[in-house]
Formats: structure tokens, C-alpha cells, sequence
């Protein structure tokens, strides 16, 4: 069975352009999570989705968003970037089931804000 | 808020060692608990999770267990290997439906 995946792997933009990021989740799996990991904060929760809505969101500013396909692909939006945005964005999908929420993450999509 | 440290926060071993990793959440009310790897820029592999209805699970040299009543976990390795040497992280989740809350994780080193 395919693992996550994320594209691209790699990104660099420049301060107040806007990038979108993709994850597709392992086949069945409808929980789509989104976190952001940097040097200084570690790893923090941004959202997840589960059957196309949002069921829990982090405490980030508006300009970070996301969606959900019928498909269970997820992605996720930042909106005028700031420096401070330059970190390892991890996607984590799961199957869901009540007593058991099994977390599998993808590599990762590295953005780097000039 | 659920806020979870991890102690200690690096280790360095010769191998061989049986060592243990500890995590620790403010609230003790955890519904399922994960224990994940993580090298350097990648992404994360999850090693072991401890479902509601658990208090431990075990896979090869690996053994983590869960003190509902403190909000503890720890995490044993067996005879480590320079192979182990990563950032090893706990996430729990406090009822179902709800977000993982990471730790900011231990830094080992098992030396050969």
C-alpha cells in the first residue's frame, strides 16, 4: 500500500506571494492533518480535515488554510508570506476508526520564504 | 491546553545500551498515545500507538507503556543500535476526533 505522499518536496517563494501544498493520503484513510515544524515552535498542529471538513483547526492566522477533495487528497494554502512561514510542512493521514487513530505522516514539503 | 515535555531533551549512548525515553502531558486524560521517529528532514515513522483501551505495546526492541493516572508514557530501547540514533517524539490525543499534541521530542545518539 502506498505511503503519503507530498508534493513538491522542495518550494522557495518570496515574501507576500501566496503557495498551495498537496498531500494525498494512504488509500482509505479519510483523517487529513496539517502541521508545521520549525527549529524553535517544534511541531504544531495547523488543521485537519476529515470527509471534506474541517474538525479541528490549530492557532494559526487566516492566512493558512486548507481543503479536502471527495478523493480524501487534501491541500493547503498560505496567503501572503512572511518570513516566519519558512518550515517543514508535514501532512499526516488515517483511517479514523473509534479507539484506534493511527497517525502516518508523508516526507514533508520544505518552503523556504526569501 | 495539553502541553506535553519530553525528558530528557538529548541522550548519547555507546550501543548496546537499554535506554528510556520519557513523555509527559498536563492532562493525564489521554485517549490514544503515539510514538514516532523522526531523521533529519524527513518526515515522521511512527513506531508504536497505545489505543484507548491499552496501556502498552511492544514491537521488537521497542516497549512503550502508559500511566493513564499520571499522564505519563516512556519509551524502551533494547539494546540500542547506532541504526536508532534519531529525534524520537510522543503525541496523544485526548478523546476521539481530537488532534495529536506533540512533544518537542528527545535527541539520541547511540555511538558505535
Amino acid at each position: 500500500k502506498a505511503g503519503v505522499t507530498q508534493t513538491p518536496r522542495y518550494l522557495i517563494k518570496t515574501r507576500g506571494q501566496q503557495v498551495t501544498l498537496s498531500c494525498s493520503p494512504i488509500s482509505g484513510h479519510r483523517s487529513v492533518s496539517w502541521y508545521q515544524q520549525t527549529p524553535g515552535q517544534g511541531l504544531q498542529f495547523l488543521f485537519e480535515y476529515f470527509s471534506e471538513t474541517q474538525r479541528n483547526k490549530g492557532n494559526f492566522p487566516g492566512r493558512f488554510s486548507g481543503r479536502q477533495f471527495s478523493n480524501s487528497r487534501s491541500e493547503m494554502n498560505v496567503s501572503t508570506l512572511e518570513l516566519g512561514d519558512s518550515a517543514l510542512y508535514l501532512c499526516a493521514s488515517s483511517f479514523d476508526r473509534e479507539g484506534t487513530y493511527e497517525q502516518y505522516f508523508g516526507p514533508g514539503t520544505r518552503l523556504t520564504v526569501t | 491546553k495539553q502541553e506535553v515535555t519530553q525528558i530528557p531533551a538529548a541522550l548519547s549512548v555507546p550501543e548496546g545500551e537499554n535506554l528510556v525515553l520519557n513523555c509527559s502531558f498536563t492532562d493525564s486524560a489521554i485517549y490514544n498515545l503515539q510514538w514516532f521517529r523522526q531523521d533529519p528532514g524527513k518526515g515522521l515513522t511512527s513506531l508504536l500507538l497505545i489505543q484507548s483501551s491499552q496501556r502498552e505495546q511492544t514491537s521488537g526492541r521497542l516497549n512503550a507503556s502508559l500511566d493513564k493516572s499520571s499522564g505519563r508514557s516512556t519509551l524502551y530501547i533494547a539494546a540500542s543500535q547506532p541504526g536508532d540514533s534519531a529525534t524520537y517524539l510522543c503525541a496523544g490525543t485526548g478523546g476521539y476526533g481530537q488532534n495529536f499534541v506533540f512533544g518537542p521530542g528527545t535527541r539520541l545518539s547511540v555511538l558505535p
